[in-house]
């Protein structure tokens, strides 16, 4: 069983365009979160998610908007797709939000924007 | 702030020899470490974390990392590598808040030689 699990894997799309990105998890978590790896393969947060409400947001545009309909699922819509929009994203849940707790994380869906 | 070093974009050894992949951090707190690993076009995998319990922690696959607060550092090691070892390891700080953001490093690519 995939603990956390992304779709679609990869993702091409013309500039402009919307798109979501979907993330679920099954390990019972109460946090969620989405990460940009660039193409220089650096890792920054985007969002984050505790019981259905956001407790991280760093600076992102606002063509991002995450969405958590339950604990278990965490999705990620991006409208007006640009250029730079073009990275790896990952989902990642862990039990609590805290310093401690262990993120594991999804197999990243690879967006390339055209 | 919390910030993570890694001293080495890139790490070539041999098979067999040992590996070390430093990473120096910086935290205004007791902070939570971990090394993540990344297999080429593959998700991130934990491979250890320290929390401030014993400083010399065994992960997964023969890696083991120690905290040593005095040099602000937590290097990954391993006595013989392996050609499977052959990945993008990231060195990561917890910010020591209640929300789990994680700080990862820029990343060192291990390469291993037959």
């Amino acid at each position: 069983d995939t603990a956390v699990s992304q779709t679609p894997k990869y993702l091409v799309t013309q500039m402009g365009n919307d798109k979501s990105i979907k993330c679920e998890q099954n390990l019972g978590h109460d946090t969620m979160y989405w990460y940009k790896q660039d193409s220089k393969k650096f890792l920054k947060i985007m969002f984050s998610y505790n019981n259905k409400e956001l407790i991280i947001n760093e600076t992102v545009p606002n063509r991002f908007s995450p969405k958590s309909p339950d604990k278990a699922h965490l999705n990620l819509h991006i409208n007006s797709l640009e250029l730079g929009d073009s990275a790896v994203y990952f989902c990642a849940s862990s039990q609590r939000a805290g310093y401690t707790d262990t993120q594991y994380f999804g197999p990243g869906t690879r967006l390339t924007v055209l | 702030a919390q910030s993570v070093t890694q001293l080495d974009s890139h790490v070539s050894v041999s098979e067999g020899t040992p590996v070390l992949l430093r990473c120096n951090y910086s935290s205004s707190y007791s902070p939570s470490l971990f090394w993540y690993v990344q297999h080429p076009n593959k998700g991130l995998q934990l491979l250890l974390k320290y929390t401030s319990a014993a400083t010399l922690v065994k992960g997964i696959n023969g890696f083991e990392a120690e905290f040593k607060k005095s040099e602000t550092s937590f290097h990954l090691t391993k006595p013989s590598a392996h050609m499977s070892d052959a990945a993008e390891y990231f060195c990561v700080v917890s910010d020591g808040g209640s929300q789990g953001n994680l700080i990862f490093g820029k990343g060192t690519k291990l390469s291993v030689k037959p």
